[in-house]
Parts: structure tokens; C-alpha cells; sequence
């Protein structure tokens, strides 16, 4: 069974640019979630979709960052302008149903430098 | 809301002992689980260890096992006989089982493995 997958694996901006990542869940999960990971710190969830459903995006900070999930399959995340204090790593995770016993599932994330 | 604390920044053991990682967590809920991920160099996400609240027995996989004390709030993590391949950051988790599923992280544990 393939992983969860997501690119670029790095990516390099100046502030004020923006930046797209992309993400391709486990087939047939439903539940798909984006964490930022700034360093040295544990991961934070940014926003939550139930197919293509937002469930959860109260941690979004919604004047900058963006997020969709067509067809409930793959979904990106964008940043629009980009600020030194986004530089993080962003992690996509991916659950076959959202609560219960259902585990989710991390891609390899995306680490982003913002200069 | 729901917080989790690791307050061992970096622990190192020597090849072949036994380490212990610490947590706690605060939550007011009773139905709930805890996680330890471990976080190598290449970034992803690995579960390493799940407990559910409901359940008294201690989780265990393999070398590694879990101390949970749902009245004090703790969820320690013993790795027996360690191995090189252990060296990564290890970070507790809490999910609600249900409701919002989404995973509350501690800041992690740099754990060290010296040969």
C-alpha cells in the first residue's frame, strides 16, 4: 500500500512570495489533515477535511494561508504572501474515517525556508 | 483545551540500555488515546506506540512499552535495549477517540543513542 505523498520535499522562497504544496492521501481515506511543524517544535494541525469537507481550520491563519481538497482526494495547501515565520515544515496526514480507532497516517513533508 | 508536555528536551543512552521518555498531558475528557511518534531525520511521522484511556493493561510493542497513569496524567515511554536506529525525536500525543480527532503534540525528545 502507498504511503502518503507529498512535494516538494524542500522549497526555498523570499517573503512576501507565495507557495503551493501539494498532497496525495492513502487511497480510499476520507480524513485528510495538513500540520506546520516549525522547528523545535511538536506538530500543529492546520486545517482538517473530511473528503472534501472542511472539518477543522480554526488554527488557519485565513488572511494568508489556504487550503482545498478536490474531488476529496488530493488537496493543496497555499501561502499568499509568505512570512519569515512561516518557515516550518508542513506535514499532510491522512485517515480512512475521521475518530475512532482509525489511525493517521504522515507524509514525508515539506520544508520551507522563507528568506 | 487539551496540552501535552515533555519536559526532557534530550535524553541519550548507551547501545543495548534502557531509556525512559516522559509526558504528561492535561485533558478533561474521558475517552481518549495517546500516541508516541518518533520523527527521524527524514521527517516523517512513525507511530511507534498507541494507548487507549479505557483500557488499565499498558501498551507494549516490542521493545518498547508505555507507563500510563490516567489519575496523575502520565504516558512514559521505555525503550529497552536500544538500537542506533532508535536515535530520532520522539513526540507524545493526544486525540479525543471521538469528536475532533486531531492530534495535540509535546514539544519532543531528542533522543540519543550512544554507541
Amino acid at each position: 500500500e502507498a504511503g502518503v505523498a507529498q512535494s516538494p520535499r524542500y522549497k526555498i522562497i523570499e517573503k512576501r512570495q507565495s507557495v503551493a504544496f501539494w498532497c496525495n492521501p492513502i487511497s480510499g481515506h476520507a480524513t485528510l489533515y495538513w500540520y506546520q511543524q516549525i522547528l523545535g517544535q511538536g506538530p500543529k494541525l492546520l486545517i482538517q477535511f473530511q473528503n472534501n469537507g472542511v472539518v477543522d481550520d480554526s488554527q488557519l491563519p485565513k488572511d494568508r494561508f489556504s487550503a482545498e481538497r478536490l474531488k476529496g482526494v488530493d488537496s493543496t495547501l497555499k501561502i499568499q504572501p509568505a512570512k519569515l515565520e512561516d518557515s516550518a515544515v508542513y506535514l499532510c496526514a491522512s485517515s480512512l474515517v475521521s475518530g475512532g480507532d482509525y489511525e493517521q497516517y504522515f507524509g514525508p513533508g515539506t520544508r520551507l525556508t522563507v528568506t | 483545551a487539551q496540552t501535552v508536555t515533555q519536559s526532557q528536551p534530550e535524553m541519550s543512552v548507551q547501545e543495548a540500555e534502557t531509556v525512559t521518555l516522559s509526558c504528561t498531558y492535561d485533558t478533561s475528557e474521558s475517552d481518549y488515546y495517546l500516541f508516541w511518534y518518533k520523527q527521524p531525520p527524514s521527517r516523517q511521522m512513525i507511530l511507534v506506540i498507541r494507548q487507549e484511556a479505557y483500557k488499565q493493561q499498558n501498551a507494549t510493542e516490542n521493545r518498547f512499552s508505555v507507563n500510563f497513569q490516567k489519575a496523575a496524567k502520565s504516558f512514559s515511554l521505555k525503550i529497552s535495549d536500544s538500537q542506533l536506529g532508535d536515535a530520532a525525536m520522539y513526540f507524545c500525543a493526544y486525540r479525543r477517540r471521538f469528536g475532533n480527532e486531531k492530534l495535540t503534540f509535546g514539544t519532543g525528545t531528542r533522543l540519543t543513542i550512544i554507541p
